[in-house]
């Protein structure tokens, strides 16, 4: 069965500074990975997703991620958060084949930004 | 382009009585999906439905919920008898079938039920 770790449950930094957001994923076989961000009392928005190809995939808002193979990794990073990032990242794997993109999903960092 | 939409928003409900939650998918997607995130929690999965089809109903509790998506109008998590162990945030997601799916998930901005 896949699994998603988050390790980290909150984190606080310093507007400007730069961000790594951890996941680790557990899957069968080639996965897809996701990033998707929530702010309080909204829905879910995506960051950006892998499916195959480069390691490295950008994405909206300024974050990027990489997909490590060989730690079964997909992190999250921006290189300066702006006060507006804090919400909450949750990220999420799915089947390496279409016709049931059943996700599952990280139990979420909460991010916070201080001045 | 509408995205998901979901209501109600907010929805307050006794023990012992029922909720439903409806569910528009963005405009051409036949694939729905309903999660349901539980405070301090990430979302699980419950089921994923395409037009009159349920297709995967495995993250479903075994009794009290049903859903449905019917050839016309919106999709339907109905919750009987509901307890408080039911207060939760209810996402709703949708994707496009066929060539169109890029794998992604579209999410509404969720239901929040509050059982008193």
């Amino acid at each position: 069965a896949q699994s998603v770790t988050q390790p980290d449950i909150h984190i606080t930094v310093s507007e400007g500074a730069s961000l790594e957001l951890r996941c680790n994923y557990s899957y069968g076989a080639t996965p897809y990975l996701f990033w998707y961000v929530q702010s309080p009392g909204q829905g879910l928005q995506l960051l950006l997703k892998y499916f195959s190809g480069d390691t490295l995939v950008q994405g909206i808002k300024g974050f990027e991620a990489e997909f490590k193979r060989s730690q079964s990794s997909f992190n999250l990073r921006k290189p300066s958060v702006h006060w507006s990032d804090a919400a909450e990242y949750f990220c999420a794997v799915g089947r390496s084949n279409f016709g049931n993109e059943k996700l599952t999903f990280g139990t979420g960092t909460r991010l916070t930004i201080i001045p | 382009n509408a995205g998901v939409m979901q209501n109600p928003r907010h929805l307050v409900r006794r023990r012992g009585q029922e909720a439903r939650l409806r569910c528009s998918p963005m405009k051409g997607h036949s694939h729905v999906y309903w999660y349901r995130q539980l405070p301090e929690e990430g979302l699980k999965f419950m089921v994923y439905l395409q037009k009159e089809n349920i297709i995967d109903e495995s993250g479903m509790p075994k009794e009290r919920f049903s859903a449905e998506f019917p050839k016309e109008g919106p999709s339907i998590l109905r919750i009987q008898q509901v307890v408080r162990g039911d207060s939760a945030a209810y996402f709703c997601a949708s994707s496009p079938p066929g060539s169109a799916n890029t794998g992604e998930l579209f999410f509404g901005e969720g239901s929040r039920l509050t059982v008193l």
